[in-house]
Protein backbone atom coordinates (compact mmCIF):
# COMPACT_ATOMS: atom_id res chain seq x y z
CA UNK A 1 0.00 0.00 0.00
CA UNK A 2 1.06 3.50 -0.81
CA UNK A 3 2.01 5.98 2.05
CA UNK A 4 2.45 9.79 2.46
CA UNK A 5 4.36 11.20 4.90
CA UNK A 6 4.78 14.71 5.91
CA UNK A 7 7.21 15.14 8.84
CA UNK A 8 6.55 18.90 9.45
CA UNK A 9 3.44 19.66 11.51
CA UNK A 10 3.77 23.15 11.87
CA UNK A 11 5.91 25.61 9.77
CA UNK A 12 5.62 29.71 9.77
CA UNK A 13 6.89 32.20 7.58
CA UNK A 14 6.98 35.87 7.50
CA UNK A 15 5.00 37.40 5.12
CA UNK A 16 6.48 37.82 1.38
CA UNK A 17 8.98 35.28 2.81
CA UNK A 18 9.56 31.99 0.81
CA UNK A 19 8.62 28.48 2.62
CA UNK A 20 8.97 24.94 1.46
CA UNK A 21 6.60 21.99 3.07
CA UNK A 22 8.11 18.85 2.56
CA UNK A 23 6.68 15.52 1.44
CA UNK A 24 7.87 11.92 1.00
CA UNK A 25 6.02 8.93 0.07
CA UNK A 26 6.73 5.61 -0.80
CA UNK A 27 5.30 3.56 -3.44
CA UNK A 28 6.07 0.27 -6.13
CA UNK A 29 4.23 2.10 -8.87
CA UNK A 30 6.03 4.14 -11.81
CA UNK A 31 2.80 5.92 -12.54
CA UNK A 32 1.34 8.04 -10.44
CA UNK A 33 -0.21 11.33 -9.45
CA UNK A 34 0.99 13.64 -6.76
CA UNK A 35 -1.18 16.71 -5.54
CA UNK A 36 -0.74 19.65 -2.59
CA UNK A 37 -4.25 20.08 -0.75
CA UNK A 38 -4.83 23.42 1.04
CA UNK A 39 -7.59 23.32 3.96
CA UNK A 40 -7.88 27.18 5.09
CA UNK A 41 -9.80 27.30 8.64
CA UNK A 42 -13.25 26.25 8.42
CA UNK A 43 -13.47 26.16 4.32
CA UNK A 44 -13.33 23.69 1.74
CA UNK A 45 -10.07 21.43 0.50
CA UNK A 46 -8.76 23.15 -2.65
CA UNK A 47 -6.16 21.50 -4.96
CA UNK A 48 -2.89 23.69 -4.71
CA UNK A 49 -0.73 22.08 -7.71
CA UNK A 50 -0.61 18.50 -9.17
CA UNK A 51 2.03 16.74 -10.76
CA UNK A 52 2.30 13.62 -13.20
CA UNK A 53 5.57 10.92 -12.01
CA UNK A 54 6.07 10.65 -15.99
CA UNK A 55 6.62 14.16 -16.22
CA UNK A 56 10.11 15.39 -15.23
CA UNK A 57 9.24 19.07 -15.46
CA UNK A 58 8.83 20.59 -12.12
CA UNK A 59 4.93 21.64 -12.01
CA UNK A 60 4.34 25.16 -11.43
CA UNK A 61 1.10 27.68 -10.27
CA UNK A 62 1.78 31.24 -9.89
CA UNK A 63 3.13 31.30 -6.50
CA UNK A 64 3.07 28.10 -5.87
CA UNK A 65 5.77 25.13 -7.50
CA UNK A 66 6.85 21.93 -6.79
CA UNK A 67 10.33 20.11 -6.30
CA UNK A 68 9.78 16.46 -7.56
CA UNK A 69 12.63 13.87 -7.14
CA UNK A 70 10.86 10.84 -8.17
CA UNK A 71 14.09 8.71 -7.58
CA UNK A 72 13.74 10.37 -4.20
CA UNK A 73 10.06 9.87 -3.80
CA UNK A 74 10.19 13.21 -2.68
CA UNK A 75 7.29 15.91 -3.66
CA UNK A 76 7.99 19.28 -1.70
CA UNK A 77 5.95 22.98 -2.35
CA UNK A 78 7.62 25.96 -2.46
CA UNK A 79 5.45 29.12 -1.43
CA UNK A 80 6.75 32.27 -2.82
CA UNK A 81 5.74 35.96 -1.61
CA UNK A 82 3.63 34.35 1.03
CA UNK A 83 0.79 35.83 1.92
CA UNK A 84 -1.75 36.14 4.91
CA UNK A 85 -4.40 33.97 2.41
CA UNK A 86 -1.45 31.05 2.28
CA UNK A 87 -2.31 30.37 5.92
CA UNK A 88 -3.90 27.16 6.37
CA UNK A 89 -3.10 22.84 6.45
CA UNK A 90 -1.45 21.96 3.80
CA UNK A 91 -1.89 18.32 2.64
CA UNK A 92 0.15 15.99 0.16
CA UNK A 93 -1.51 13.42 -1.64
CA UNK A 94 -0.68 10.80 -3.71
CA UNK A 95 -2.88 8.91 -6.52
CA UNK A 96 -2.77 5.38 -8.54
CA UNK A 97 -2.99 6.37 -12.22
CA UNK A 98 -4.71 3.25 -12.33
CA UNK A 99 -6.78 0.45 -10.41
CA UNK A 100 -8.94 1.84 -7.17
CA UNK A 101 -7.38 5.16 -7.87
CA UNK A 102 -7.72 6.01 -3.69
CA UNK A 103 -6.44 9.48 -2.82
CA UNK A 104 -3.95 8.66 -0.11
CA UNK A 105 -3.07 11.80 2.38
CA UNK A 106 -0.17 12.51 4.22
CA UNK A 107 -0.74 13.92 8.05
CA UNK A 108 -0.81 17.60 7.49
CA UNK A 109 1.59 20.32 8.13
CA UNK A 110 -0.12 23.82 9.38
CA UNK A 111 1.13 26.50 7.89
CA UNK A 112 0.85 29.92 9.90
CA UNK A 113 1.89 33.34 8.33
CA UNK A 114 3.49 36.18 10.66
CA UNK A 115 2.62 39.74 9.07
CA UNK B 1 -16.51 26.70 -5.03
CA UNK B 2 -16.98 23.22 -6.17
CA UNK B 3 -20.63 21.64 -6.86
CA UNK B 4 -20.11 19.28 -4.02
CA UNK B 5 -22.62 19.76 -0.72
CA UNK B 6 -22.62 18.24 2.68
CA UNK B 7 -25.19 18.73 5.40
CA UNK B 8 -25.58 19.33 7.91
CA UNK B 9 -22.23 21.02 8.43
CA UNK B 10 -22.27 20.71 11.92
CA UNK B 11 -24.11 17.91 14.59
CA UNK B 12 -24.67 17.34 18.10
CA UNK B 13 -26.01 14.05 18.84
CA UNK B 14 -26.48 11.78 21.70
CA UNK B 15 -25.23 8.19 22.06
CA UNK B 16 -27.12 5.63 20.46
CA UNK B 17 -28.98 7.68 18.53
CA UNK B 18 -29.05 6.90 13.92
CA UNK B 19 -27.61 9.54 12.12
CA UNK B 20 -27.37 10.12 8.53
CA UNK B 21 -24.57 12.53 7.01
CA UNK B 22 -25.74 13.48 3.34
CA UNK B 23 -23.36 13.93 0.59
CA UNK B 24 -24.41 15.38 -3.13
CA UNK B 25 -22.73 16.26 -6.35
CA UNK B 26 -23.89 17.50 -9.23
CA UNK B 27 -20.89 17.27 -11.23
CA UNK B 28 -21.42 13.61 -12.87
CA UNK B 29 -18.85 12.44 -11.36
CA UNK B 30 -18.63 8.08 -10.67
CA UNK B 31 -16.38 8.20 -7.90
CA UNK B 32 -17.06 9.24 -4.67
CA UNK B 33 -15.47 9.20 -1.06
CA UNK B 34 -15.71 9.84 2.36
CA UNK B 35 -12.95 10.64 4.91
CA UNK B 36 -12.47 10.98 8.45
CA UNK B 37 -10.55 13.60 9.68
CA UNK B 38 -10.18 14.45 13.32
CA UNK B 39 -9.29 18.21 14.18
CA UNK B 40 -5.52 19.01 12.44
CA UNK B 41 -4.77 15.79 11.65
CA UNK B 42 -4.63 13.92 8.29
CA UNK B 43 -7.26 12.87 6.48
CA UNK B 44 -8.44 8.78 6.60
CA UNK B 45 -10.75 6.89 4.14
CA UNK B 46 -13.60 5.24 4.96
CA UNK B 47 -15.54 4.16 1.86
CA UNK B 48 -15.86 4.86 -1.02
CA UNK B 49 -17.78 4.19 -4.79
CA UNK B 50 -17.19 3.68 -7.98
CA UNK B 51 -20.64 4.27 -9.11
CA UNK B 52 -24.11 3.53 -8.72
CA UNK B 53 -24.45 0.22 -6.17
CA UNK B 54 -20.74 0.28 -6.09
CA UNK B 55 -19.22 0.63 -2.42
CA UNK B 56 -16.30 -0.30 -0.48
CA UNK B 57 -14.64 0.15 2.64
CA UNK B 58 -11.68 2.02 2.75
CA UNK B 59 -8.04 1.94 4.83
CA UNK B 60 -9.64 2.87 8.24
CA UNK B 61 -12.17 0.98 9.61
CA UNK B 62 -15.00 2.23 10.32
CA UNK B 63 -18.95 0.99 11.96
CA UNK B 64 -20.05 3.13 9.31
CA UNK B 65 -21.94 2.49 6.16
CA UNK B 66 -22.59 3.94 2.74
CA UNK B 67 -25.49 3.32 -0.02
CA UNK B 68 -24.88 4.58 -3.97
CA UNK B 69 -28.60 4.69 -5.09
CA UNK B 70 -27.87 7.75 -7.58
CA UNK B 71 -24.63 8.77 -9.30
CA UNK B 72 -25.29 12.27 -7.55
CA UNK B 73 -25.95 11.32 -4.15
CA UNK B 74 -23.64 9.32 -1.50
CA UNK B 75 -25.15 9.16 2.21
CA UNK B 76 -22.95 7.63 5.38
CA UNK B 77 -25.08 6.32 8.31
CA UNK B 78 -23.88 5.46 11.91
CA UNK B 79 -26.84 3.24 13.38
CA UNK B 80 -25.88 3.72 16.82
CA UNK B 81 -23.63 6.64 17.29
CA UNK B 82 -21.11 6.72 20.15
CA UNK B 83 -18.51 9.64 21.56
CA UNK B 84 -15.77 7.06 19.55
CA UNK B 85 -17.58 8.48 16.55
CA UNK B 86 -17.12 12.46 17.17
CA UNK B 87 -14.71 13.68 14.21
CA UNK B 88 -15.00 16.03 11.10
CA UNK B 89 -16.54 13.83 7.73
CA UNK B 90 -15.40 15.05 4.33
CA UNK B 91 -17.32 13.81 1.03
CA UNK B 92 -15.02 13.97 -1.75
CA UNK B 93 -15.81 13.22 -5.99
CA UNK B 94 -13.81 12.70 -8.79
CA UNK B 95 -14.18 11.63 -12.08
CA UNK B 96 -13.28 8.28 -13.13
CA UNK B 97 -10.55 6.80 -15.65
CA UNK B 98 -6.80 7.61 -15.73
CA UNK B 99 -6.73 11.21 -16.52
CA UNK B 100 -5.00 13.45 -13.70
CA UNK B 101 -8.29 14.60 -12.15
CA UNK B 102 -8.53 16.47 -8.68
CA UNK B 103 -11.04 15.13 -6.28
CA UNK B 104 -13.29 17.88 -4.77
CA UNK B 105 -14.03 18.32 -1.52
CA UNK B 106 -17.32 19.18 0.74
CA UNK B 107 -17.20 21.59 2.99
CA UNK B 108 -17.38 18.36 6.04
CA UNK B 109 -19.64 17.56 8.63
CA UNK B 110 -18.57 18.19 12.01
CA UNK B 111 -20.11 15.38 14.49
CA UNK B 112 -20.19 15.60 18.10
CA UNK B 113 -21.18 12.70 20.59
CA UNK B 114 -22.19 13.16 23.67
Amino acid sequence: AQTVTQSQPEMSVQEAETVTLSCTYDTSESDYYLFWYKQPPSRQMILVIRQEAYKQQNATENRFSVNFQKAAKSFSLKISDSQLGDAAMYFCAYRSRIGAQKLVFGQGTRLTINP
Amino acid sequence: EADIYQTPRYLVIGTGKKITLECSQTMGHDKMYWYQQDPGMELHLIHYSYGVNSTEKGDLSSESTVSRIRTEHFPLTLESARPSHTSQYLCASSESGEMNTEAFFGQGTRLTVV
